[in-house]
């Protein structure tokens, strides 16, 4: 079963640190993937992609994929209140354009 | 202004009876989603629909049925054998074309509460 994995949290950090959220998927053909952030009550919205193995930086986040290890990461610089979200990992498999998500890692950003 | 509309916002449905859950998107894209998110949970694929007229089931299809008659509209309900429908409803597109072929959006979803 294609599964992906994250820590639920909640991860706490302080104002201006950096956070770290982490994600491994199962199957070794996934292709794509995304990071997601969600306030409650709200729907996910797109914070950046990845395909390659490496890092991509986009302003403050910076996304980490390894496929030989299965894993990829977010870092958030200079963490801010408002990042206080839940954030969604997603992988694609080739194929097709279906998402399998993680159950998500709730951020908290303390002053 | 381009986007994915969700409506309604809330839903209150009582037992035994089927409601719809409408989906509309002026982004044309070809490709269309329905998640469910439980308390504390992600998202889990209801159904897709790649193309007008074909639609899939996901991962929990039983209890839902959908329609893909316009490239622009892909409506979800919600029947009475879905036993525990209680969730927020998650509608998304994407275009399928290449380049960012698998990224999907999101409209504001609905939540649905039985009575």
């Amino acid at each position: 079963q294609k599964e992906v994995e994250q820590n639920s949290g909640p991860l706490s950090v302080p104002e201006g640190a950096i956070a770290s959220l982490n994600c491994t998927y199962s199957d070794r053909g996934s292709q794509s993937f995304f990071w997601y952030r969600q306030y409650s009550g709200k729907s996910p919205e797109l914070i950046m992609f990845i395909y390659s193995n490496g890092d991509k930086e986009d302003g403050r986040f910076t996304a980490q994929l390894n496929k030989a290890s299965q894993y990829v990461s977010l870092l958030i610089r200079d963490s801010q209140p408002s990042d206080s979200a839940t954030y969604l990992c997603a992988v694609s498999t080739g194929g097709g354009n279906k998402l399998t998500f993680g159950t998500g890692t709730q951020l908290k950003v303390e002053l | 202004d381009g986007g994915i509309t969700q409506s309604p916002k809330y839903l209150f449905r009582k037992e035994g009876q089927n409601v719809t859950l409408s989906c509309e998107q002026n982004l044309n894209h070809d490709a269309m989603y329905w998640y469910r998110q439980d308390p504390g949970q992600g998202l889990r694929l209801i159904y897709y629909s790649q193309i007008v007229n074909d639609f899939q089931k996901g991962d929990i299809a039983e209890g839902y049925s959908v329609s893909r008659e316009k490239k622009e509209s892909f409506p979800l309900t919600v029947t009475s054998a879905q036993k525990n429908p209680t969730a927020f409803y998650l509608c998304a597109s994407n275009s399928g074309t290449s380049g960012n072929p698998d990224t999907q959006y999101f409209g504001p979803g609905t939540r649905l509460t039985v009575l």
